[in-house]
């Protein structure tokens, strides 16, 4: 069964640059199996969908809205993925929630969530 | 702003039946199929119906999804104390994911 931490920093000021990463344990990043997501909750508020990568053949997508700000990537010699996000306001405060799923089926794992502020 | 729209909160007494509506267009619940997912406070999202009407390993038969058109419904019969939760539907297709608005169900 595929495991997924988030990790990084819970505090980035406004206008920088917000990293996280997602360590996999018990499934290959490279194996073609699964697309990995990225997802964010702010307090009180619903899920919204950042991006995914594939790495069956590398390609990324992102949520529309948030395009020009995401980058997606994969480290697999760590087996890890990564979201960066640029500009961040307070409104980028949120839980982020790393997330894989297969394309159809009951296949969809989730990470305990990393709670990132964004303040001065 | 999420394009699947679902009725902020639903209600009802333990044993009763819930029904939550998931409302979108041609475009997204038209043609895909839809998922959902139950929140418990301060948890990550569980999925609870995938394939639109199918049930993961381990999930009760009291929740049961269908799929109309452009609307889908998660149906929870025998209302517990435990499905106290926050449920989302979502689209996941070729290239994007799409959560609904979410609905709060109560037990009362």
């Amino acid at each position: 069964q595929v495991q997924l931490q988030e990790s990084g920093p819970g505090l980035v000021e406004p206008s920088q640059t917000l990293s996280l990463t997602c360590t996999v344990s018990g499934g290959s990043l490279t194996s073609g199996t699964y697309y990995w997501n990225w997802i964010r909750q702010p307090a009180g508020k619903g899920l919204e969908w950042i991006g995914r990568i594939y790495s069956g053949g590398g390609s990324t997508h992102y949520n529309p809205s948030l395009k020009s700000r995401v980058t997606i990537s994969i480290d697999a010699s760590e087996n890890q993925f990564s979201l960066t996000m640029s500009s961040v306001t307070a409104a980028d405060t949120a839980v982020y929630y790393c997330a894989a799923r297969t394309s159809y089926g009951p296949f969809d794992y989730w990470g305990q969530g990393t709670l990132v502020t964004v303040s001065s | 702003q999420s394009v699947l729209t679902q009725p902020p909160s639903a209600s009802g007494i333990p044993g009763q039946r819930v029904t939550i509506s998931c409302s979108g267009s041609s475009s997204n619940i038209g043609s895909n199929y839809v998922y959902w997912y139950q929140q418990l406070p301060g948890t990550a999202p569980k999925l609870l119906i995938y394939s639109s009407n199918q049930r993961p390993s381990g999930v009760p038969d009291r929740f049961s999804g269908s799929k109309s058109g452009t609307s889908a419904s998660l149906a929870i019969s025998g209302l517990r104390s435990e499905d106290e939760a926050d449920y989302y539907c979502a689209i996941w297709d070729a290239s994007l994911g799409v959560f609904g608005t979410g609905t709060k169900v109560t037990v009362l």
